[in-house]
């Protein structure tokens, strides 16, 4: 595909279940960033990888959170045990940049987690 | 105080008026980013400085490191940009960007 894409689009939960959120990036992106984004504010950091390597996990609010991207091209952000705080937009954008140069980051339309 | 600080928070134009949307930040940085986000819809990167001065049709983007201060200006508005536009820095040495709360703005027929 020609940009990023996450799935599902629309969660819901019920409190204490466990999800999945899926990104794919642009393919050949090296960089692959996830993001929270609450209602009416702007996105907040979760975790950083480039390649399969998680180099930045300093935003993920617990650790209940946990992403990973084995092959450094898919990546999943699982939640544990959800929590109506969790509830958010997640938001995954991929990117060239390497070697802590900046570089444009292209976000996907977001995953919205509802937790009942 | 957040770290990085919009103003004005909310913005409604009439369309043809020339907007400007400010970004003020207190930490050191290695690159500033301005995004667009639509009522829901995804982000799109509309520039991305370092220094100077960017343009892109009727979006001019400048940034003062100095004063640690950037804007987005718009000419010409029309009612297709009403959008949340958010600038985000990035920390020098660090992967981690930090983000505005985003200026809504609105644009008039």
């Amino acid at each position: 595909g020609a940009g990023v894409s996450q799935s599902p689009r629309y969660k819901v939960a019920k409190r204490g279940q466990d999800v999945a959120l899926r990104c794919d990036p642009i393919s050949g992106h090296v960089s692959l960033f996830w993001y929270q984004q609450a209602l009416g504010q702007g996105p907040e950091f979760l975790t950083y990888f480039q390649n399969e390597a998680q180099l930045d996990k300093s935003g993920l609010p617990s650790d209940r959170f946990f992403a990973e991207r084995p092959e450094g091209s898919v990546s999943t952000l699982k939640i544990q045990r959800t929590q109506q705080e969790d509830s958010a937009v997640y938001l995954c954008a991929s990117s060239l940049e390497v070697a802590g140069a900046s570089y444009e980051q292209y976000f996907g339309p977001g995953t919205r987690l509802t937790v009942t | 105080k957040n770290e990085v600080e919009q103003s004005p928070q909310n913005l409604t134009a009439q369309e043809g008026e020339f907007i400007t949307i400010n970004c003020s930040y207190s930490v050191g940085i290695s690159a500033l980013h301005w995004l667009q986000q639509h009522p829901g819809g995804g982000i799109v990167s509309l520039f991305m400085l370092s220094s100077g001065k960017k343009k892109h049709g009727r979006l001019i983007a400048t940034i003062n490191i100095q004063e640690k201060h950037s804007s987005l200006h718009i000419t010409a508005s029309h009612p297709r940009d009403s959008a949340v536009y958010i600038c985000a820095v990035r920390r020098p040495g660090t992967y981690k960007y930090i983000f505005g709360t985003g200026t809504r703005l609105k644009v008039l027929a």
